[in-house]
């Protein structure tokens, strides 16, 4: 298995919706990170797991809450987001926590109503 | 820090034509580098990168890149575009002291039949 899974590949929900984004890969990478990209932008980075524990936050909103169960799994809680919160969510995974070699998913469509 | 620029927002090419899109980062010590492919409406691909060694790599579909150091430039080549090599193309970089990847603009690449 040399993909990154990711689910549900289309997701509507409102302001006061809680909802979670699911992740998986079993490649035995070791690093997974979630990406926010807007249309026509570049992948943003928003957290980073280096062997499940959270090695990097950028300034993400609280909104937002990630979680790591395992090394193959990842996935990202959302509540009380706002429209502008609309984007595709990118999950990637990588040997190690360099960011080298990155492996993408094909990403969540969110939109927030 | 690590930046990356793009300066072809968008290419327009007819098929069997040359193409070569620019990129640029301002880091000066030791640098990985990447191009990304996202065809329209799937994940992102890594199309090649550059770890070290031969400053010409090769990568899928027939792309090619050049590492110019002294120019701060990774420029990404194709000798004859098809239809379907329109995508919006992505160079990214990682430098010694970050731990990941910087994305550039990104450049849409629209190729007509």
């Amino acid at each position: 298995d040399t993909e990154v899974t990711q689910t549900p590949k289309h997701l509507v929900m409102g302001m006061t919706n809680k909802k979670s984004l699911k992740c998986e890969q079993h490649m035995g990478h070791r690093a997974m990170y979630w990406y926010k990209q807007k249309a026509k932008k570049p992948p943003e980075l928003m957290f980073v797991y280096s062997y499940e524990k959270l090695s990097i936050n950028e300034s993400v909103p609280s909104r937002f809450s990630p979680e790591c169960p395992n090394s193959s799994l990842l996935n990202l809680h959302l509540h009380a987001l706002q429209p502008e919160d609309s984007a595709l969510y990118l999950c990637a995974s990588s040997q190690t926590g360099g960011g080298e070699k990155l492996l993408f998913g094909s990403g969540t469509q969110l939109s927030v109503l | 820090a690590q930046s990356v620029s793009q300066h072809n927002h968008h290419v327009i090419l007819s098929e069997a034509a040359s193409l070569e899109l620019g990129c640029n980062y301002s880091y000066g010590g030791t640098v990985n580098l990447f191009w990304y492919v996202q065809y329209p409406g799937q994940h992102l691909q890594l199309l090649l990168k550059y770890f070290s060694g031969d400053p010409l790599v090769k990568g899928i579909k027939g792309f090619e890149a050049e590492f110019i150091k002294s120019k701060f430039s990774f420029n990404l080549r194709k000798p004859s575009v098809q239809w379907s090599d329109t995508a919006e193309y992505f160079c990214a970089v990682r430098s010694g002291s970050a731990r990941q990847l910087t994305f550039g603009s990104g450049t849409q690449l629209t190729v007509l039949p």
